[in-house]
């Protein structure tokens, strides 16, 4: 069965510090790996997408997610955190005939000036 | 260049009432999909479409019912509203292509059951 977990229900940092939020998935066969954010009050955003090829994944806003499939992880990470990344961010997992996501129960990121 | 658009934005429902709730996409997508929001809990799937004219149970089916209307239409209807089903309802579409198509959503409707 497909699951993911996200660990750290919150994560803090302050402005210009790196960013790193963490995603561990479970799948007995080659995942397709999604990160989405969401700001207060609106709908999901695809942030980057796995799904063969190139492991570091580069995406929108700066943000980028390297597949490790020794580790089980897909970690998002951008180098200098800005006040507009405040948001709700999820990882998600998918496989070929799966036909939908699984999510992982989303990580608040907080961003001090 | 809407996207996924769902309506309403906003409900409040007594126990009991129904409602459906609408979602239309505008990017000829072939598969839909509803999920609900609640803290801490992320997204979970409750009904999805394939394709026109099948749909599928998710995760959390009870108490709902969907119709793929066309391809373009995906409604979900709370036949009996029950204050466990206060959530926040999110509609999402992608394009054909295989499973590694990203999804696209709608804002969401945020309906309370009093």
């Amino acid at each position: 069965a497909q699951s993911v977990t996200q660990l750290g229900s919150h994560v803090s940092v302050s402005e210009g510090a790196l960013v790193l939020l963490r995603c561990n998935y479970s799948s007995s066969v080659p995942p397709y790996l999604f990160w989405y954010v969401q700001y207060p009050n609106q709908g999901l955003q695809l942030l980057l997408k796995y799904t063969t090829g190139a492991t570091l994944v580069k995406g929108i806003n700066g943000f980028e997610a390297e597949f490790k499939k020794s580790e089980t992880s897909f970690h998002l990470t951008k180098p200098s955190a800005h006040m507009s990344d405040a948001a709700e961010y999820f990882c998600a997992v998918s496989h070929t005939g799966f036909q939908k996501l699984v999510f992982g129960t989303g990580t608040r990121l907080l961003v001090s000036p | 260049n809407a996207g996924v658009t769902q309506t309403p934005k906003f409900q409040v429902l007594k126990t009991g009432q129904s409602m459906t709730l609408q979602c239309a996409q505008d990017m000829n997508h072939n598969s839909m999909y509803w999920y609900r929001q609640d803290p801490g809990m992320g997204l979970r799937l409750i009904y999805y479409s394939a394709s026109e004219g099948t749909t599928d149970k998710g995760e959390v089916p009870n108490g709902y019912n969907v119709s793929r209307l066309n391809k373009r239409e995906f409604s979900l209807r709370l036949e009996s509203a029950a204050p466990s089903q206060t959530s926040v309802y999110f509609c999402a579409s992608s394009a054909p292509g295989g499973d590694n198509q990203p999804q696209h959503f709608g804002d969401g409707t945020r309906l309370s059951i009093l």
